[in-house]
C-alpha cells in the first residue's frame, strides 16, 4: 500500500528566510509526486509536480522540490519566504504501476512565516 | 470564470436527512473527484468518476452515492446524514486520470447537527 508523511504538523520560519516543507512516500514502482497549497477557506492550489527527468523541479510562487529516489523523499523548498506563504501545504502520490489510479495526499503541514 | 465550481459553500442540516452537493468544471477534463477534509485538515479521496464511468471508490459507506450526468459534472448524493459526515468535501478534476494535476473547487462545508 502507497503511503505518504509528512513528518511535520506545523513548520515556522521568519520572514526572507529559506524554508523546507518535508515530504517522504512509500509506494512501488515510480510514483507521480504533487505539492498542493491550501489558504484558509479555500481548495487546494497545485504548486509543482514531479513525473521523470531533473531531480530538481521548480513550481509556483518560487517555490521548488528536490526529488530523493534513495530517500524516497521529496521535500518543498523556497529560498526567500514571505508572510503570504503561510498556509497549509500538502504532498501527494499517484502510482504509476498497478493500474491503481489512486492518489494519496500526506497530512499537510501548516507553514506560519513570520514577519 | 471559476474552473472548478460547487454549491452549496455551506450546508447545514439534521441527522438523518438527505442532502446533496453539486459540483461543475468548465476546464473540458475527463476526469472529477471527491475528497473528503475532516476536522484536522486530513484530506482522503471518495470518488472519482472518467469520462462518466466510476473508476474510484474508496470504502466510502454507501449512503454516499456520486452521479456524472455529463463529463463537466459530478454530484454527491448523501442518504441519512450522521454526525461523522460533517467535514469539507471538496470536488476537483484534471485533464486524464493517470495522475494529472487537480483543480479543486472551494469546497463545501457540511455540518450535520
Amino acid at each position: 500500500a502507497q503511503s505518504v508523511a509528512q513528518p511535520e504538523d506545523q513548520v515556522n520560519v521568519a520572514e526572507g528566510n529559506p524554508l523546507t516543507v518535508k515530504c517522504t512516500y512509500s509506494v512501488s514502482g515510480n510514483p507521480y509526486l504533487f505539492w498542493y497549497v491550501q489558504y484558509p477557506n479555500r481548495g487546494l492550489q497545485f504548486l509543482l509536480k514531479y513525473i521523470t527527468g531533473d531531480n530538481l523541479v521548480k513550481g509556483s510562487y518560487g517555490f521548488e522540490a528536490e526529488f530523493n529516489k534513495s530517500q524516497t523523499s521529496f521535500h518543498l523548498k523556497k529560498p526567500s519566504a514571505l508572510v503570504s506563504d503561510s498556509a497549509l501545504y500538502f504532498c501527494a502520490v499517484y502510482p504509476t504501476s498497478g493500474g491503481s489510479y489512486i492518489p494519496t495526499f500526506g497530512r499537510g503541514t501548516s507553514l506560519i512565516v513570520h514577519p | 470564470d471559476t474552473a472548478v465550481s460547487q454549491t452549496p459553500k455551506y450546508l447545514v442540516t439534521q441527522m438523518g436527512n438527505d442532502k446533496s452537493i453539486k459540483c461543475e468544471q468548465n476546464l473540458g477534463h475527463d476526469t472529477m473527484y471527491w475528497y473528503k477534509q475532516d476536522s484536522k485538515k486530513f484530506l482522503k479521496i471518495m470518488f472519482s468518476y472518467n469520462n462518466k464511468e466510476l473508476i474510484i471508490n474508496e470504502t466510502v459507506p454507501n449512503r454516499f452515492s456520486p452521479k456524472s450526468p455529463d463529463k463537466a459534472h459530478l454530484n454527491l448524493h448523501i442518504n441519512s446524514l450522521e454526525l461523522g459526515d460533517s467535514a469539507v468535501y471538496f470536488c476537483a478534476s484534471s485533464p486524464g486520470a493517470g495522475g494529472d494535476t487537480q483543480y479543486f473547487g472551494p469546497g463545501t462545508r457540511l455540518t450535520v447537527l
